[in-house]
């Protein structure tokens, strides 16, 4: 099972770009990197999926470099409703959600 | 589109009782899951269906029974419930675990406390 590395926690002023990083070092040739939102108190939601490169849509950006090995999630402007837990999961069948990142951000 | 429901949203058991927590979705999903999420951790599989009348385990199943006797529902059951299952329960479903991995979507919990 590819393994996924994401930091415990990070914190944010409102305004600022926000970029949070998922190691995968075992990612397999078919894996996507798909990322998940989680606000309190509600089940996670999809943020953005990507297989290389650059994906961006109206949430956020993923950046994935090209060995595949690590990818970043990018929050633009953050505001303080982007305060969440964000997952990252690598895996076609990866059903296991970590601890994910908790990102707070500050007025 | 209701998308994915739970019911209930929140529930009191004491010890040794038992309860069955009936997760339904509108949009024709085979695969179906239950998590359960601790406080401060992440979500953590109990079992799984990859279609009408199949059921899985997953990472922590014990305690726990599943049935999917309809394509569109997905029951939990606690048949004897225990301090340690007190938890928020989520339910999930997505088309498939296919590649590209394939958009869970959850439903809003179930609040469980077991005294």
């Amino acid at each position: 099972l590819a393994k996924t590395t994401q930091p415990v926690s990070m914190d944010s002023y409102e305004g600022q770009e926000v970029n949070i990083t998922c190691s995968h070092n075992n990612i397999a040739t078919n894996d996507y990197i798909t990322w998940y939102q989680q606000f309190p108190s509600q089940g996670p939601r999809f943020i953005i999926q990507g297989y290389k490169t650059k994906v961006t849509n109206e949430v956020a950006s993923l950046f994935i470099p090209a060995d595949r090995k690590s990818s970043t999630l990018s929050l633009p402007r953050v505001s303080l409703s982007d305060t969440a837990v964000y997952y990252c999961l690598v895996e076609a069948r990866q059903l296991t959600f970590g601890s994910g990142t908790q990102l707070t951000v500050l007025p | 589109n209701a998308g994915v429901t739970q019911t209930p949203k929140f529930r009191v058991l004491k010890t040794g009782q038992s309860m069955t927590l009936l997760c339904a979705q509108d949009m024709n999903h085979e695969y179906m899951y239950w998590y359960r999420q601790d406080p401060g951790m992440g979500l953590r599989l109990i079992h799984y269906s990859v279609g009408e009348g199949t059921t899985a385990k997953g990472e922590v199943p014990d305690g726990y029974n599943v049935s999917r006797l309809k394509k569109q529902n997905f029951l939990l059951g606690l048949e004897s419930a225990a301090p340690s299952q007190t938890s928020v329960y989520f339910c999930a479903s997505s088309y498939s675990t296919g590649d590209p991995l394939d958009t869970q979507y959850f439903g809003p919990g179930t609040r469980l406390t077991v005294l």
